[in-house]
């Protein structure tokens, strides 16, 4: 079993749809949650930071962790063609320069 | 204002050739980071440095090496390269590891193994 799922995709939705991203992790001492954005030929950028259960928002992204289910999710609310990229969640123990662990990533396309 | 800079942006190599990857970053983070991505794997750690002269094992280190001489500068070497070494290589760094530093990731060299 990974330590991180992410559904892969690819993902349509049509310009001013809410999206929602999701990862699933097994182990439960996971603390620090993040996305990424990664646009195509570039690395990955960091989006939202979240420590434990609650919630996050950025302007149109909120950035959600439940640690009962071991879920995190993103949501982008009214998207953009700018917002077609790949998103990443990674995730780690504690503090740590080899204890990132990343999602495969789940491919979105935003319909103009 | 550069972030994290990664040369060459494409390669092609054969069997058994070697190459160096280069990395270079201005930003004066302690922490650096190698990590390939491959299709539907995600991004596997290679290996890391947490200051000059420090370097560490990551996940799938076999068949690479790096060295940090100065806080900028962070080389992945390929050594006999294997087509199991096709793949996206993303150098990345941050200040720390604490729960608010994000990495600044390179844009990545893809490279092609024959």
């Amino acid at each position: 079993q990974k330590e991180v799922e992410q559904d892969p995709g690819p993902l349509s939705v049509p310009e001013g749809a809410i999206v929602s991203l999701n990862c699933t992790y097994s182990n439960s001492a996971f603390q620090y949650f993040m996305w990424y954005r990664q646009y195509s030929r570039k690395g990955p950028e960091l989006l939202m930071y979240t420590y434990s259960s609650g919630n996050k928002e950025d302007g149109r992204f909120t950035a959600q962790v439940d640690k009962s289910s071991k879920y995190i999710s993103l949501f982008i609310r009214d998207s953009q063609p700018s917002d077609s990229a790949t998103y990443l969640c990674a995730m780690r123990i504690q503090t740590g320069a080899n204890n990132l662990f990343f999602g495969t990533g789940t491919r979105l396309t935003v319909i103009p | 204002n550069a972030g994290v800079t990664q040369t060459p942006k494409f390669r092609i190599l054969k069997i058994g050739q070697s190459m160096t990857l280069q990395c270079t970053q201005d930003m004066n983070h302690n922490y650096m980071y190698w990590y390939r991505q491959d299709p539907g794997m995600g991004l596997k750690l290679i290996y890391y440095s947490v200051g000059a002269g420090i370097t560490d094992k990551g996940e799938v280190p076999n068949g690479y090496n790096v060295s940090r001489s100065t806080t900028e500068d962070f080389p992945l070497r390929l050594e006999l390269a294997a087509p199991s070494q096709t793949s996206v290589y993303f150098c990345a760094s941050s200040w720390g590891t604490g729960r608010s530093y994000g990495y600044t990731f390179g844009s990545g060299t893809r490279l092609t193994v024959v």
